[in-house]
């Protein structure tokens, strides 16, 4: 059972403008959300982050959106640049637990 | 801050030996790490829970035997993988935890290693 999931395995996107990564999940439990970006071949890099007591946090480029009722959050990049093309995973945890629970991953191509 | 490293990052081997992989929080401590595997094209699956001092909690369907976790210090864990099989090819990745009241890095963050490419001929 997939309890995170990310429905667009990819995304390509003009230079400039927003890219917008959907991430749902299924477990209520949850109450801490993340997202990372990856290359290949390297360990996913740790971008941005969100707790349940929240519906937004930014950081700079970055705004993570969550909408509790309808369990899920999405990744705003804006503006999107070349060198945000990579796999973009969406992680869901309950906090204390530690145990990491991530999607299957959203390729995104920013085109120049 | 936040530098997790790890060391191989790739490594070849012949089928039947054991190969060890080291995982490092070089900036932070941490009693818990974790150990991650990933196959192409899908997501990051958690094996195990590292934790300093303790034995490692493994996932459901990971063979503890098969995978040892040793958490000797509170900035080292070690996964290895024991008479290594080509189906054990995969891309390993740790992360940790920093431990509280060690500056500004979030707590409840997992910072990642760079992975190691593990390929059993």
């Amino acid at each position: 059972d997939q309890q995170v999931k990310q429905n667009s395995p990819s995304l390509s996107v003009q230079e400039g403008r927003i890219s917008i990564l959907n991430c749902d999940y299924t477990n209520s439990m949850f109450d801490y959300f993340l997202w990372y970006k990856k290359y290949p071949a390297e360990g996913p890099t740790f971008l941005i982050s969100i707790s349940s007591i929240k519906d937004k946090n930014e950081d700079g480029r970055f705004t993570v959106f969550l909408n509790k009722s309808a369990k899920h959050l999405s990744l705003h990049i804006v503006p999107s640049q070349p060198g945000d093309s990579a796999v973009y995973f969406c992680a869901a945890f309950v906090s204390g637990t530690y145990k990491y629970i991530f999607g299957t991953g959203t390729r995104l191509k920013v085109l120049a | 801050g936040a530098v997790v490293s790890q060391h191989p990052s790739w490594v070849i081997c012949k089928s039947g030996t054991s190969v060890k992989i080291e995982c490092r929080s070089l900036d932070f401590q941490a009693t818990t790490m974790f150990w991650y595997r990933q196959f192409p094209k899908q997501s990051l699956m958690l094996m195990a829970t590292s934790n300093e001092g303790s034995k490692a909690t493994y996932e459901q369907g990971v063979e503890k035997d098969k995978f040892l976790i040793n958490h000797a210090s509170l900035t080292l864990s070690t996964l290895t993988v024991t008479s290594a099989h080509p189906e054990d090819s995969s891309f390993y990745i740790c992360s940790a935890n920093r431990d509280r009241g060690q500056g500004s890095l979030a707590v409840d963050t997992q910072y990642f290693g760079p992975g190691t490419r593990l390929t059993v001929l």
